[in-house]
């Protein structure tokens, strides 16, 4: 299997229930990144993760969790969320976060309600 | 700090008309630009990218877009709409400092028959 891929593809869960979201990428890439895309809103930027170390969290609430056991593994830890938190969350990955040019790739998302 | 601003949310063309995205960009340095489309419920798929080499970029299925660094503007083009076009378009921007890829809200592309 090539590419980026997430699981599950949909996921619905209650505001008390914990769950997590995984990526894993098969391109031997060393960059790896949690988008959240809500209707009518651009793409946000969550969290990146550079060799395995986190580099940027850009202000996330602490009921998401990143977690990067290794270069071609992602989670995303979900506890206590909000029905605004409802989205589709997109991993992607790319050579490197440094690198110049290169292109993200990814995944198909999950497609996460919570209720 | 790196932006990207799509023109038209909404873009409604006829099949074997000319499709035309709109993106302008704003970058405190060289930038690097990409258009990525998303069918429904699909993750993001690179179309093409621009990287300080030509200036004209030819991408799949038949898009091509240029960077035109006077208008701050990279345009996605395609000569003639397909039904199969019909997605979300996305234009993003990353500098040389990587780390980041900054996308547009996106354009809904209708193509109608």
């Amino acid at each position: 299997e090539t590419g980026v891929t997430q699981t599950p593809r949909h996921l619905v869960m209650g505001m008390t229930n914990k769950k997590s979201l995984k990526c894993e990428q098969h391109l031997g890439h060393n960059a790896m990144y949690w988008y959240k895309q809500s209707a009518k809103k651009p793409l946000e930027l969550m969290f990146v993760y550079n060799f395995k170390e986190q580099t940027e969290n850009n202000s996330v609430p602490s009921r998401f969790s990143p977690e990067c056991p290794n270069s071609s593994h992602l989670f995303l830890h979900l506890h206590t969320l909000q029905p605004e938190d409802s989205a589709l969350y997109l991993c992607a990955s790319s050579q490197d976060a440094q690198g110049f040019g290169t292109e993200a790739f990814f995944g198909q998302g999950t497609r996460l309600t919570v209720v | 700090a790196q932006s990207v601003t799509q023109l038209g949310s909404h873009v409604s063309v006829s099949e074997g008309a000319l499709v035309l995205l709109r993106c302008n960009y704003s970058s405190s340095v060289p930038p690097y630009l990409f258009w990525y489309v998303q069918y429904p419920n699909q993750g993001l798929q690179l179309l093409l990218k621009y990287t300080s080499a030509a200036t004209l970029v030819k991408g799949i299925n038949g898009f091509e877009a240029e960077f035109k660094k006077s208008e701050t503007s990279f345009h996605l083009t395609k000569p003639s709409a397909h039904m199969s076009d019909a997605a979300e378009y996305f234009c993003a921007v990353s500098s040389n400092t990587g780390n980041q890829f900054y996308f547009g809200t996106g354009t809904s592309l209708t193509v109608i028959p």
